[in-house]
């Protein structure tokens, strides 16, 4: 089945500093590549997603970039504030699965003032 | 205030109960699933539904048990089969994409 491998489990920046969060996954039929942001003690928060049929995709500070063929997919966030310090999760999902989302294992990131 | 709520925010059972968590969504949302969160893991799926009166196991369904007899409401119940059923609970819901999926606040479930 799929599996998404995500890098690293702690991430620790300078505020103003960019971030980067990577994710390989396993399954070629995978098209549906969505992030999470998930603050302690909270259920995750979508914060940006991306399709197969695009290559990157941008909303203010944070990016999303998909390589199809190396079957990778990062995340970005540029200028980086305190308030970003939560744990964020990769997934991927394909279309004929009913919705099934499989996670990556977590990134901790920290943004230090 | 669209959304989907989770109760109890806290839950503690003893072993050998039965214990059931609830989900409701008003946002008209057709899918809705069960995850289970452990300690530095990721969401792990219990189970799903895409439409009322059907549901489909997940990747960890022993020891749980579901019900969708209304569009609205997802109840889950852990079991005393549940070996170690101490987590974080997680419900969510998605539209007939069935991608974009929407998260509550979650449940966390003690076993003392």
């Amino acid at each position: 089945g799929e599996n998404v491998e995500q890098h690293p489990s702690t991430l620790s920046v300078q505020e103003g500093d960019s971030a980067v969060i990577k994710c390989t996954y396993s399954d070629s039929a995978s098209n549906y590549f969505p992030w999470y942001k998930q603050e302690l003690g909270k259920g995750p928060q979508l914060i940006i997603d991306i399709r197969s049929n695009v290559g990157e995709k941008k909303d203010q500070r944070i990016a999303v970039t998909l390589n199809k063929t190396a079957k990778h997919f990062s995340l970005h966030i540029t200028e980086t504030q305190p308030e970003d310090s939560a744990v964020y999760f990769c997934a991927a999902s394909k279309q004929n699965q009913g919705g099934k989302l499989i996670f990556g294992q977590g990134t901790e990131l920290s943004v230090k003032p | 205030d669209g959304g989907i709520t989770q109760s109890p925010k806290y839950l503690f059972r003893k072993e050998g109960q039965n214990v059931t968590l609830s989900c409701e969504q008003n946002l008209n949302h057709d899918a809705m699933y069960w995850y289970r969160q452990d300690p530095g893991q990721g969401l792990r799926l219990i189970y799903y539904s895409q439409i009322v009166n059907d549901f489909q196991k997940g990747d960890i369904a022993e020891g749980y048990s579901v019900s969708r007899e209304k569009k609205e409401s997802f109840p889950l119940t852990v079991t005393s089969a549940q070996k170690n059923p101490t987590a974080f609970y997680l419900c969510a819901s998605s539209g007939v994409s069935g991608n974009e999926q929407f998260f509550g606040p979650g449940t966390r479930l003690t076993v003392l």
